[in-house]
């Protein structure tokens, strides 16, 4: 159970283009996702808090005009990384929270998606 | 703020020797704290957890931590490493009772095992 399944999970785009990532709970319901990334050999830094129904809460220094965040229903968020540019190449990695034990802090994270923007 | 410190940026170990891997965090109150491992190109994987309780948890993969309230640690062990345990470690602190709030990870830990 409490499987998060991400896709694409390689994609390759040209600069200027926009990419769209999504995040499915499969077999839970999911309030509350979240949007990571990590560059190579780093740890995972926290992007943006998605919650479903309601505008998603950017973390300080992240353009929230550049990645775009919809929750539209429980069990999927999508991210877009709008005009990419090859400085937003990266690993990005999602995370649902089970509506179920909420309280207990868990995530279940993605697999992760790599964008290369050439 | 919450914030987690990995203090080992690499280790390596020989197949077959104990391993431990440092965690310390910074939070007021009762953290929740966990321990996933990453596979290079892979998502997150989660080794184990901790609530509340009893402070030894013991986690898949033959791992355990010892959660001490008094060092501000969670320190991941396991008694015989294998090849296949070469992977990247982080420690995360969630916060109590906040079900919105993401988790904090340290920067990770590279993990490699020699024969």
């Amino acid at each position: 159970g409490a499987v998060v399944s991400q896709h694409p999970s390689w994609v390759i785009c040209k600069s200027g283009t926009s990419v769209k990532i999504e995040c499915r709970s499969l077999d839970f319901q999911a309030t509350t996702m979240f949007w990571y990334r990590q560059f190579p050999k780093q740890s995972l830094m926290l992007m943006a808090t998605s919650n479903e129904g309601s505008k998603a809460t950017y973390e300080q220094g992240v353009e929230k005009d550049k990645f775009l965040i919809n929750h539209a229903s429980l069990t999927l968020s999508t991210l877009t990384v709008t005009s990419a540019h090859p400085e937003d190449s990266s690993f990005y990695i999602c995370s649902a929270r089970d509506d179920r034990v909420r309280n207990t802090g868990e995530l279940f994270f993605g697999e992760g998606s790599r964008l290369t923007v050439l | 703020a919450q914030s987690v410190t990995q203090p080992d940026i690499h280790i390596t170990v020989s197949e077959g020797a104990s391993l431990e891997l440092r965690c310390n965090y910074s939070y007021g109150a009762t953290p929740y704290l966990f321990w996933y491992v990453q596979s290079p190109g892979q998502g997150l994987q989660l080794l184990l957890k901790y609530f509340s309780g009893d402070t030894l948890v013991q986690g898949i993969k033959g791992f355990e931590a010892e959660f001490k309230r008094s060092q501000s640690s969670f320190n991941l062990r396991k008694p015989s490493v294998h090849w296949s345990d070469a992977a990247e470690y982080f420690c995360a602190v969630g916060t109590a009772n906040q079900a919105g709030t993401a988790l904090i990870f340290g920067k990770g830990t590279t993990l490699s095992v020699s024969s």
